[in-house]
């Protein structure tokens, strides 16, 4: 079963760069991985998902070595709205069975 | 609004009780997932069915149950109720396995 696990808590400033990185150990070669952000009293919404590399869209980046041990969400930019907890999930495929593990979640605090 | 209906938005029932969570996916997504979030535990994975079959079990008690039903709504069926099952369940669906999925409001728990 692949393990997830992510930074508690990080602050930022409105205008730069965060990156948030999740470590998941003994994820299948054929596991993606998955960024969602939740703000309080609501379902998570999905940010970016990706197999290796570098994925992008238009709200995010998501970096992922070779050794696909963990991934790294970039948010360019962050305004005070991007101020929520970030999980990242990773998907494990097993035969037939999979199993879907989230991170324990990073608070991203964004400040004027 | 992510198109997931989940009912009740808040349910609040004594131990040892059953109740039943609904899920209506979005139009067209053929997968269903279940999600327990609390707040010692994190968001848990529970269960997914795909087009009606059960396709990935996670970390859901025996005591629990779901289903996915010919018009591809679910339900998830909590049995013998605990204190410690005070929790936000979660619905998402997606159209196929390792796709985006969307998440529903969520069904507020309280166990008493």
């Amino acid at each position: 079963l692949a393990k997830t696990t992510q930074p508690i808590s990080m602050d930022s400033y409105e205008g730069q760069e965060v990156n948030i990185t999740c470590s998941h150990n003994n994820i299948a070669t054929n596991d993606y991985i998955t960024w969602y952000q939740q703000f309080p009293s609501q379902g998570p919404r999905f940010i970016i998902q990706g197999y290796k590399t570098k994925v992008t869209n238009e709200v995010a980046s998501l970096f992922i070595p070779a050794d696909r041990k963990s991934s790294t969400l970039s948010l360019p930019r962050v305004s005070l709205s991007d101020t929520a907890v970030y999980y990242c999930l990773a998907e494990l495929y097993s035969g037939s069975a999979r199993q879907l593990t989230f991170g324990s979640g990073t608070q991203l605090t964004v400040l004027p | 609004d992510s198109g997931v209906t989940q009912t009740p938005k808040h349910l609040i029932t004594a131990t040892g009780q059953r109740v039943t969570l609904r899920c209506s996916p979005r139009s067209g997504d053929l997968s269903v997932y279940w999600y327990q979030q609390s707040l010692d535990q994190g968001l848990q994975f529970l269960i997914q069915y795909y087009n009606g079959e059960e396709r990935a079990k996670g970390n859901i008690l025996e005591r629990f149950s779901a289903q996915q039903f010919p018009d591809l709504h679910s339900e998830l069926n909590l049995s013998s109720l605990e204190l410690g099952d005070s929790a936000l369940y979660f619905c998402a669906s997606s159209g196929r396995t390792g796709e985006e999925a969307f998440f529903g409001q969520g069904t507020r728990l309280t166990v008493v």
